[in-house]
C-alpha cells in the first residue's frame, strides 16, 4: 500500500522560509520512473503544482515560483523536502505531496492528506 | 505554458442525471498526459482518469474520459450522491516540464 504524509509548521510569519517534509511508504524513489510532487491549494481555490523530483534526482519547478522553491530527497529515509522562501500571506494554502511516474505517466496517485500552512504575523 | 480552462464553473444536477464536464487546453496536449481528479470537501484529490480515458484503480465505470488535442471531457453517466464534488483536469507539458491544473468544475445537487 502506497501512502504519503506531509508534515511541517501550521503557522509561519511573512518573510520566513517554509520547510515541508513528505514521508512516504510503499514505493522507492530510487525506482526508475518514480517521482514525488508538491501541489498546493489556497482555501476555496484551485490546485497549483509547485515542484517535482524524480528517481534520477532531476528537479522541476513551477515557472512562477521557481526562484523561491527548492525540492530535495532523502531516499534512505523515504522523504522529500520542499523549502519555500520569503513566505507571504498569499501563500496560505493546504500543501499536498503526491506520487507520479514519468516513464509510465498515469497522473498523481496517491496524494497525502495535506497540511494547512497559514502565513500571518 | 499550457492553460487549461474548465467549463462550466458549476453544474447543478440531480442524482441519476448525466454530467458532462469540459476541459479545454490553450494548445494541443498529448492524450497520454491528461488526467482528471475528484475532490470532496476537506479531502485530498483522488485520481479518476489518466491518459485521457483510462480509469484509475477502483474507479466505477460510470466515470469515463474522452477527447484529444485541445478538448477533453469527463462524463459521469448517472450521478450518485457521493459524486457531488469538485473535479479538476490536469496536464503535463514537456517544454519546459510543468504540470498544470484547470480551475475546477463543481458538481452540485440541484
Amino acid at each position: 500500500q502506497v501512502t504519503l504524509r506531509e508534515s511541517g509548521p501550521a503557522l509561519v510569519k511573512p518573510t520566513q522560509t517554509l520547510t515541508l517534509t513528505c514521508t512516504f511508504s510503499g514505493f522507492s524513489l530510487s525506482t526508475s520512473g518514480m517521482c514525488v510532487s508538491w501541489i498546493r491549494q489556497p482555501p476555496g481555490k484551485a490546485l497549483e503544482w509547485l515542484a517535482l523530483i524524480d528517481w534520477d534526482d532531476d528537479k522541476y519547478y513551477s515557472t512562477s515560483l521557481k526562484t523561491r522553491l527548492t525540492i530535495s530527497k532523502d531516499t534512505s529515509k523515504n522523504q522529500v523536502v520542499l523549502t519555500m522562501t520569503n513566505m507571504d500571506p498569499v501563500d496560505t494554502a493546504t500543501y499536498y505531496c503526491a506520487r507520479s511516474n514519468l516513464v509510465v505517466p498515469a497522473g498523481f496517485d496517491p496524494w497525502g492528506q495535506g497540511t494547512l500552512v497559514t502565513v500571518s504575523s | 505554458e499550457i492553460v487549461l480552462t474548465q467549463s462550466p464553473g458549476t453544474l447543478s444536477l440531480s442524482p441519476g442525471e448525466r454530467a458532462t464536464l469540459s476541459c479545454r487546453a490553450s494548445q494541443s496536449v498529448s492524450s497520454s498526459y491528461l488526467a482528471w481528479y475528484q475532490q470532496n470537501p476537506g479531502q485530498a484529490p483522488r485520481l479518476l482518469i489518466y491518459g485521457a480515458s483510462s480509469r484509475a484503480t477502483g474507479i466505477p465505470d460510470r466515470f469515463s474520459g474522452s477527447g484529444s488535442g485541445t478538448d477533453f471531457t469527463l462524463t459521469i453517466s448517472r450521478l450518485e450522491p457521493e459524486d457531488f464534488a469538485v473535479y479538476y483536469c490536469q496536464q503535463y507539458g514537456s517544454s519546459p516540464p510543468t504540470w498544470t491544473f484547470g480551475q475546477g468544475t463543481k458538481v452540485e445537487i440541484k
